[in-house]
């Protein structure tokens, strides 16, 4: 069985660009999360998606940051315009129940985005 | 915020056992401790969750203190591909939140 799946594995661009960052999650798993760990900085939370629709979304920084999944299945994560401090790595969870319970959630490699 | 705290690093020998401590003092009642870990370029791995009673997997243990404000994770014999950061996190509200972690360095 396929895990979670995120690409690219690294990205660079320059400030003011737009990147748009891919998650596909475990085939099945209603329930997808966004996390990102910025310079220096622990592992944050950005949002959470069940199905297609956003159950949480309290963790993303500013309007620049817009997600989708439309459909349910795969998610992208856009940053527009990217900004210096936008530089980390960004993880994909996905689980099949709510990751807040008796579950656990399954990781990707995580992009890492390096604006410059 | 209620947040979990854990030394930033511990070192073992190889093939010793290793106890991973974790203080959650403000934990509620049905609030699970979960455990993950993160090998370098690598995204966070599963290890073990409890809530209450003491648990077993292939990977490790958990043993979770009666009041339930702390935790430890046992690693029941290091190898060199145990080391990694490993993270104590618990579901406040909607969301895990990781704190900084414990660097775990394995000596041969």
């Amino acid at each position: 069985e396929a895990g979670v799946t995120q690409f690219p594995s690294h990205s660079v661009i320059e400030k003011g660009q737009t990147v748009t960052l891919r998650c596909d999650p475990i085939s099945g798993h209603d329930n997808l999360y966004w996390y990102r760990r910025v310079m220096g900085k622990e592992i944050k939370f950005l949002l959470h998606f069940v199905k297609e629709s956003k159950q949480d979304e309290s963790g993303m920084p500013n309007n620049r940051f817009l997600a989708e999944r439309t459909g349910g299945t795969y998610s992208t994560l856009k940053v527009q315009p990217a900004e210096l401090e936008d530089s980390g790595v960004y993880f994909c969870a996905s689980s099949q129940d709510f990751w807040g319970q008796n579950t656990e959630a399954f990781f990707g490699q995580g992009t890492r985005l390096t604006v410059v | 915020d209620a947040k979990t705290t854990q030394p930033n690093s511990m070192e073992s020998n190889e093939e010793e056992p290793v106890h991973l401590p974790c203080n959650h003092s403000t934990i509620s009642g049905t609030d699970y401790i979960h455990w993950y870990r993160q090998l370098p370029s690598q995204g966070p791995e599963y290890v073990i969750h409890g809530l209450t009673s003491n648990v077993n997997n292939r990977m490790a243990s958990l043993a979770i203190a009666e009041d339930r404000k702390s935790s430890t994770l046992i690693l029941h014999r290091a190898t060199l591909r145990d080391a990694a950061v490993y993270y104590c996190i618990l579901n406040y509200g909607q969301n895990f939140v990781f704190g900084p972690g414990t660097r775990l360095s394995v000596l041969p």
